[in-house]
């Protein structure tokens, strides 16, 4: 039974591209959460998505979207990229209100 | 804005002795604690998921209580080993809100 899959492992992008991450849930969560973690510091809350809808979402700018899919898969998107975007950005899934599991993250560095 | 902090921020510990570390979170609107354990190059795991004040759950060496009216959990190690070294992350839940707001985090390390 496979976890939650993240890809890719690690990106490499400049100042203002745009990049997409790609998290696939646990086999039987529908819920999929995305987490950005900066060094030293804990997780950050990015938005979470069930029944393929952002239904809570943390304090990050617009530049940050989502999408799930039928499937449950999800994608984070971040335009306009900035060099205080570099983290680790990690997704997790579960059943709605259930403990989270958490994929290995990607860690992405912008230059 | 709602706080959740964890402290020390980094702890070392001689094998064999046991260990404890604090989790603060908002006293008001709770729902859930949640510890997770996160080695170095894996990902997080969960430990415990806490929802009533009084709660004490056990998984081999490690145990934590739960406070909801003061907004403090209390993770313990006893006896630690090598492989107990991670960081020891709690994230708080409010009310029925999805949304989880995670610690910094205690960073564990085991003295052999």
């Amino acid at each position: 039974d496979a976890g939650v899959t993240q890809s890719p492992t690690h990106l490499i992008k400049t100042r203002g591209q745009q990049v997409t991450l790609r998290c696939s849930p646990k086999s039987g969560h529908d819920t999929v959460s995305w987490y950005q973690q900066a060094l030293g510091q804990g997780p950050q809350f990015i938005f979470q998505y069930y029944e393929e809808e952002e239904r809570q979402r943390g304090n990050f700018p617009d530049r940050f979207s989502g999408h799930q899919f039928p499937n449950y898969s999800s994608e984070l998107n971040v335009n306009a990229l900035l060099l205080g975007d570099s983290a680790l950005y990690l997704c997790a899934s579960s059943l709605l209100f259930s403990p989270q599991h958490f994929g290995d993250g990607t860690r992405l560095s912008i230059l | 804005i709602l706080n959740v902090e964890q402290s020390p921020q980094s702890l070392h510990v001689q094998e064999g002795d046991s260990t404890n570390f604090t989790c603060s979170f908002p006293s008001s609107n709770f729902y859930a604690l949640h510890w997770y354990r996160w080695e170095t190059a894996k990902s997080p795991e969960a430990l415990f998921v806490m929802t009533l004040n009084g709660d004490e759950k056990k998984k081999g060496r490690i145990s934590a209580t739960l406070n909801t009216k003061e907004g403090y959990s209390y993770l313990y190690i006893k006896g630690s080993q090598p492989e107990d070294s991670a960081t020891y992350l709690c994230a708080f839940r409010g009310g029925s809100a999805s949304k989880i707001i995670f610690g910094s985090g205690t960073r564990l390390s085991i003295r052999p």
